[in-house]
C-alpha cells in the first residue's frame, strides 16, 4: 500500500515570498492533518481536514496560511508572504477516521527554507 | 495549554546498553502514543497506551504509562544502531488532538 505522498521535499525561498505544499494521503483515508515542526521541536498541528471540511485550524496563523483539500483526497498548504520563522518542516498525515486512537500516518515532510 | 517534556533531550550510548527516556506533563493524559523519526522521514508509530499503569513491549522496546497518566517511560534494553532517531511522545488530553513533546535525539554508537 503507498503511503502518503508529499512535494516537494525541498524548498528554499525568500522572505516575503510564497510557497505551496502538495499532500496526497493514503487511498480511503478520509481524514487529513498538516502539521509544522520546527528543528528541535516535535510536530504542532496547522490544520485538520475530514473529507473537504475543516474540522480544526485554531493554530493555523491564517493571515498568512491557507490549506484546502476540495474533492476530499489531495491536499495544498500556501504560505503567503513567507516569514523567517517559517522555517520548518510541513508534515501531511491521514488516517482512516478522527480519532486519537485511529492511526495517523505520516508522509515524509517538506523542508522549508526561509531566507 | 498542555505541554510535555522529555527528557534528555539528547542521548548517546554504545550499542548493546540499556536506556530509558521520559515523557512528562502536567495534565492528566487520556492516552498516549510514542513515535521515532528518523532523518528526512515522517513519525512512524509504535505504540499507544490508554490505561494507567500499563506497560507495552515491542520486542527490545517497553514502554509504561503512569498510574496518574501524568508520565511516560521508553525503555530500550540492548540497543542497536538501528534504534538511532528522534523518540517523540504524543499526548491526547481528551480532545483526540495529538500533543507533540519535544523529543529525545537517541544515537547508538556501534
Amino acid at each position: 500500500e503507498a503511503g502518503v505522498a508529499q512535494s516537494p521535499r525541498y524548498k528554499i525561498i525568500e522572505k516575503r515570498q510564497s510557497v505551496a505544499f502538495w499532500c496526497n494521503p493514503i487511498s480511503g483515508h478520509a481524514t487529513l492533518y498538516w502539521y509544522q515542526q520546527i528543528l528541535g521541536q516535535g510536530p504542532k498541528l496547522l490544520i485538520q481536514f475530514q473529507n473537504n471540511g475543516v474540522v480544526d485550524d485554531s493554530q493555523l496563523p491564517k493571515d498568512r496560511f491557507s490549506a484546502e483539500r476540495l474533492k476530499g483526497v489531495d491536499s495544498t498548504l500556501k504560505i503567503q508572504p513567507a516569514k523567517l520563522e517559517d522555517s520548518a518542516v510541513y508534515l501531511c498525515a491521514s488516517s482512516l477516521e478522527p480519532g486519537f486512537t485511529d492511526t495517523q500516518y505520516f508522509g515524509p515532510g517538506t523542508r522549508l527554507t526561509v531566507l | 495549554t498542555q505541554l510535555l517534556e522529555q527528557s534528555p533531550q539528547f542521548l548517546s550510548i554504545q550499542e548493546g546498553e540499556n536506556l530509558t527516556v521520559y515523557c512528562n506533563s502536567s495534565s492528566v493524559f487520556s492516552s498516549l502514543q510514542w513515535y521515532r523519526q528518523e532523518p528526512g522521514e515522517g513519525p512512524v508509530l509504535l505504540v499507544t497506551v490508554v490505561t494507567g499503569g500499563e506497560v507495552k513491549k515491542l520486542k527490545r522496546l517497553t514502554f509504561q504509562f503512569g498510574d496518574a497518566r501524568k508520565d511516560s517511560s521508553l525503555h530500550i534494553t540492548a540497543a542497536q544502531p538501528g534504534d538511532t532517531g528522534l523518540y517523540l511522545c504524543a499526548g491526547d488530553f481528551g480532545n483526540e488532538k495529538l500533543t507533540f513533546g519535544t523529543g529525545t535525539r537517541l544515537t547508538i554508537i556501534p
